[in-house]
């Protein structure tokens, strides 16, 4: 089964500090997409950054980033510079090339900033 | 761009009345679009995908007889919760695919009493 752990359920970081939410995942293809979107208590669902599965590389937007290891099945978000509005849900998830763009999401991480 | 506009927003219904929530693409046509269910800090629970032009194909155990899907366009689905009862009271988020990336409507919250 495609499953993603989230082993973080919550976490809590001070303004301007940088914190790291863990993400791994199983699947047995080699082509995919990861992502992390965000939940804040509006309940939208905001795209924060993806990662394609064949790039080595690391995404970065802005003050956000991701550690991706592919051999360790592992994609973590870095945000650094934490500002109150980034106190949201995070979930990780990813989509399979080829499967029908279904999303499989992990449990999510509750992110509070604190003054 | 890609905006998903869901509407509406919340609704608070009868037992036994049916409830229509609309999915629609402002800025991209959408081939799949996709329906969740979302509890109280919970993840997102995948309900159906929708593609246009052909029927939905439903996850296992979401009641297609209750969850009536329709995407008559590239820029249109609906969700229509048929004799809506409260265990129905729940989350309901629609999204659009443009190319790998799914973009999320802002929900809609339905109160069944």
């Amino acid at each position: 089964a495609q499953t993603v752990t989230q082993s973080q359920p919550e976490m809590s970081v001070q303004e301007a500090e940088t914190v790291t939410l863990s993400c791994t995942y199983d699947t047995s293809e080699n082509n995919y997409y990861l992502f992390w979107y965000k939940q804040p208590p509006s309940r939208q669902m905001i795209l924060v950054i993806r990662q394609e599965a064949y790039k080595q590389q690391n995404a970065t937007e802005n003050r956000f980033s991701v550690n991706f290891q592919k051999a360790a099945k592992s994609f973590s978000l870095k945000i650094s510079d934490s500002q109150l509005g980034d106190t949201a849900m995070y979930f990780c998830a990813y989509i399979l090339t080829g499967g029908g763009n279904k999303l499989t999401f992990g449990t999510g991480t509750q992110l509070k900033v604190e003054l | 761009g890609a905006v998903v506009s869901q509407h509406p927003s919340r609704v608070i219904c009868k037992s036994g009345t049916s409830v229509k929530i609309e999915c629609r693409s402002l800025d991209f046509q959408a081939t799949t679009m996709f329906w969740y269910r979302q509890f109280p800090k919970q993840s997102l629970m995948l309900m159906a995908t929708s593609n246009e032009g052909s029927k939905a194909t439903y996850e296992q155990g979401v009641e297609k007889d209750k969850f009536l899907i329709n995407h008559a366009s590239l820029t249109l689905s609906t969700l229509t919760v048929t004799s809506a009862h409260p265990e129905d009271s729940s989350f309901y988020i629609c999204s659009a695919s443009a190319g790998h990336i799914q973009y999320f409507g802002a929900g809609t919250r339905l109160s069944v009493l």
